[in-house]
């Protein structure tokens, strides 16, 4: 069995300032871990993967993730949060049955 | 490269009725995704094709959805009878699987449903 939790159902930052998601998961297996972002009215896009490589994972726009395997967890992080930025944030874990579990996700709120 | 496409983008239909939902994958995507996003909450996975055959629908309500990738390409998703709780943006998803390194998902853009 598999499982995904997204620590925080609303994350706030102000512009320029540090952006933390947090994401913990639950796999029998060597997982992969994704993140998605999805922007109001728009579709899903990936942002980045963790597939058994790097365990620091660098994505688009700024955005990276580190796996940790000890704490179960793969976080993402931005140093600096544009207004752009503001969406809602998916984790998404894969382990041996090749079945994707999406997380509740987490609203990302910047301030000007 | 085009992407997934999904149609319609939006449907409204009243309880009881009956809809369908077609999604084509991105060419050479073996794996084809269904998902139920309702307001809110993060997309749920109905059924995962692999090539024509189902790799899981244990989240399908079998009762009144249905989903077929008869060639091996193209899907569609029913529904027969709609009730009011699904209402939701179904996401139609696509990937190649042909190596770890290309497990990642495509997104459609979804149809929108509102059952009146």
């Amino acid at each position: 069995a598999q499982s995904v939790t997204q620590l925080d159902s609303h994350v706030s930052v102000s512009e320029g300032t540090p952006v933390l998601l947090r994401c913990n998961y639950s796999s029998s297996y060597s997982p992969s871990l994704f993140w998605y972002v999805q922007h109001p009215n728009k579709g899903l896009q990936l942002l980045l993967k963790y597939t058994s490589a790097a365990t620091l994972v660098k994505g688009i726009n700024g955005f990276e993730a580190e796996f940790k395997k000890s704490e179960t967890s793969f976080h993402l992080t931005k140093p600096s949060a544009h207004m752009s930025d503001a969406a809602e944030y998916f984790c998404v874990v894969r382990g041996g049955s090749y079945i994707p579990t999406f997380g509740r996700g987490t609203s990302l709120i910047v301030h000007p | 490269e085009a992407g997934v496409a999904q149609s319609p983008r939006y449907k409204i239909i009243e309880k009881r009725q009956s809809v369908a939902f077609w999604c084509n994958p991105i060419s050479g995507h073996a794996t084809l995704y269904w998902y139920q996003q309702i307001l809110g909450q993060g997309p749920k996975l109905l059924i995962q094709f692999q090539n024509n055959g189902v790799v899981d629908d244990s989240q399908l309500p079998k009762d009144r959805f249905s989903a077929e990738r008869l060639k091996g390409v193209d899907s569609t998703l029913k529904i027969q009878p709609a009730k009011l709780e699904d209402s939701a943006v179904y996401l139609c998803a696509s990937s190649r699987e042909d190596s770890p390194d290309y497990n990642e998902q495509f997104f459609g853009p979804g149809t929108r449903l509102t059952v009146l």
